[in-house]
């Protein structure tokens, strides 16, 4: 079974600041996809960014971007230029193609003015 | 398209009473999806649907939990008898295609006293 895992319960970055969020997965598939999403205090999920394992180019959005390393099964999320609208709840996700979302346990993101 | 709708927003309701969730996945989507949310679990898929079809509820606790989805735009998650560990914020969520992004409902908070 495929495992999602987010070692950082909380993390705090100053506004302005760069912060990085960490996800490591677990699988044996060699095609698949990765997700990160946010979940402010609304409770509502919002995906931020995807991330095809077959590309090799980090996928990024805006001011976030990821630092995909697929032999190392890592996913990691940067947010650059933190604002106060980014502090939330960060999830990141694997699914196989085939499959259903695994979601990792979250990240509490607090920004600081 | 208004996204996923999810009633009601909140419910508090005492142990032993029946309650139902409910979903109107995004017109098009054939997959509905109903996730438990909670701090010691995270996110944990329920079950699943494909066309209408329940494909995998090994994620549903117990008998006091069943699911619906009598048509392509309507489905329900009911807990009978309801107790205080079924307290959770329950998500619903609608794809087309497994390929596809995941949308989320704003979540029901259920709270039982």
């Amino acid at each position: 079974a495929q495992t999602v895992t987010q070692s950082q319960p909380e993390m705090s970055v100053q506004e302005a600041e760069t912060v990085t969020l960490s996800c490591t997965y677990d699988t044996s598939e060699s095609d698949y996809y990765l997700f990160w999403y946010k979940q402010p205090p609304s409770r509502q999920m919002i995906l931020v960014i995807r991330q095809e394992a077959y590309k090799q180019q980090n996928a990024t959005e805006n001011r976030f971007s990821v630092n995909f390393q697929k032999a190392a099964k890592s996913f990691s999320l940067k947010i650059s230029d933190s604002q106060l609208g980014d502090a939330a709840m960060y999830f990141c996700a694997y699914r196989a193609p085939w499959d259903m979302l695994t979601f990792g346990g979250g990240t509490r993101l607090m920004v600081k003015p | 398209d208004a996204g996923v709708i999810q009633s009601p927003r909140h419910e508090v309701t005492e142990m032993g009473q029946e309650v139902t969730l409910r979903c109107k996945p995004i017109s098009g989507h054939d997959y509905l999806f109903w996730y438990r949310q909670t701090m010691m679990r995270g996110l944990e898929l329920l079950i699943y649907f494909n066309n209408n079809v329940p494909i995998d509820d090994s994620g549903m606790p117990e008998d006091r939990f069943s699911a619906k989805m009598p048509n392509a735009s309507f489905s329900t998650l009911k807990i009978q008898p309801s107790e205080p560990r079924d307290s959770a914020v329950y998500f619903c969520a609608s794809v087309q295609g497994l390929a596809g992004e995941l949308f989320f409902g704003e979540g029901s908070r259920l709270t039982v006293l």
